[in-house]
């Protein structure tokens, strides 16, 4: 069990540009979330998917963000343009079941200059 | 409007004494609450769990109880070792939640156990 994968660990890029940031999930795992840190808002749920269907978007920031999940194995988060705002940690993280506790992968740091 | 709230940012106790973490929450609706763990550059990772079925749920050195009428619930640690040095984060989800991955997170609490 390779446990959740997320690339880059870190990424550095400046205002205006497009950001990618992507997650493998547990083989099996059918659900997957995207969540994001930050000092003022601590962890929050962005959008997360069901069988590769997403599922409840509310929490995306604005239409800059975007995400999908092409397959079972692979999610990405985009933001374009990026915006300083939107340097924090983003977690990755995927369930089994419905009722079954997150596995969250190590984050992608983000910072937008 | 923060949901789940842990008000203590820290928590600093000596190896082999319990640690006691604490959260509150305001929304009555939330009805399983489970306590992460986080260590540096790490995601968080799922320590224990309760319904609000019931008030106490142990799992080896780690309990958590929770006081629905109070709404507030507790994670304890003992005997403390200096592995459990981490963040400790309450979440929560609301009664007829579509999924246990739709959390509603505190603000983390970190704790430091000294040898």
């Amino acid at each position: 069990d390779a446990g959740v994968i997320q690339s880059p660990r870190h990424e550095v890029t400046e205002m205006g540009q497009e950001v990618t940031l992507r997650c493998k999930p547990i083989s099996g795992h059918n659900s997957l979330f995207w969540y994001r840190q930050t000092m003022m808002r601590g962890l929050e749920l962005l959008i997360y998917f069901n069988n590769n269907v997403p599922i409840d978007d509310s929490g995306m920031p604005e239409d800059r963000f975007s995400a999908k999940m092409p397959n079972a194995s692979f999610s990405t988060l985009k933001i374009q343009p990026s915006e300083p705002r939107d340097s924090a940690v983003y977690f990755c993280a995927s369930s089994p079941r419905r009722d079954s506790p997150l596995h969250f992968g190590n984050g992608t740091r983000l910072t937008v200059t | 409007d923060q949901q789940v709230k842990q008000n203590s940012p820290s928590l600093s106790v000596q190896e082999g004494r319990i640690s006691i973490l604490n959260c509150d929450y305001t929304n009555s609706m939330f009805d399983y609450f489970l306590w992460y763990k986080k260590y540096p550059a790490e995601g968080p990772t799922f320590l224990i769990s309760i319904s609000s079925i019931k008030d106490k749920n142990e799992d080896g050195r780690f309990t958590v109880f929770l006081n629905k009428s109070a709404k507030h619930l507790s994670l304890h640690i003992v005997p403390s070792q200096p592995g459990d040095s981490a963040v400790y984060f309450c979440a929560a989800i609301p009664w007829g939640g579509t999924s246990y991955g739709k959390l509603t997170f505190g603000q983390g609490t970190i704790l430091t156990v000294h040898p």
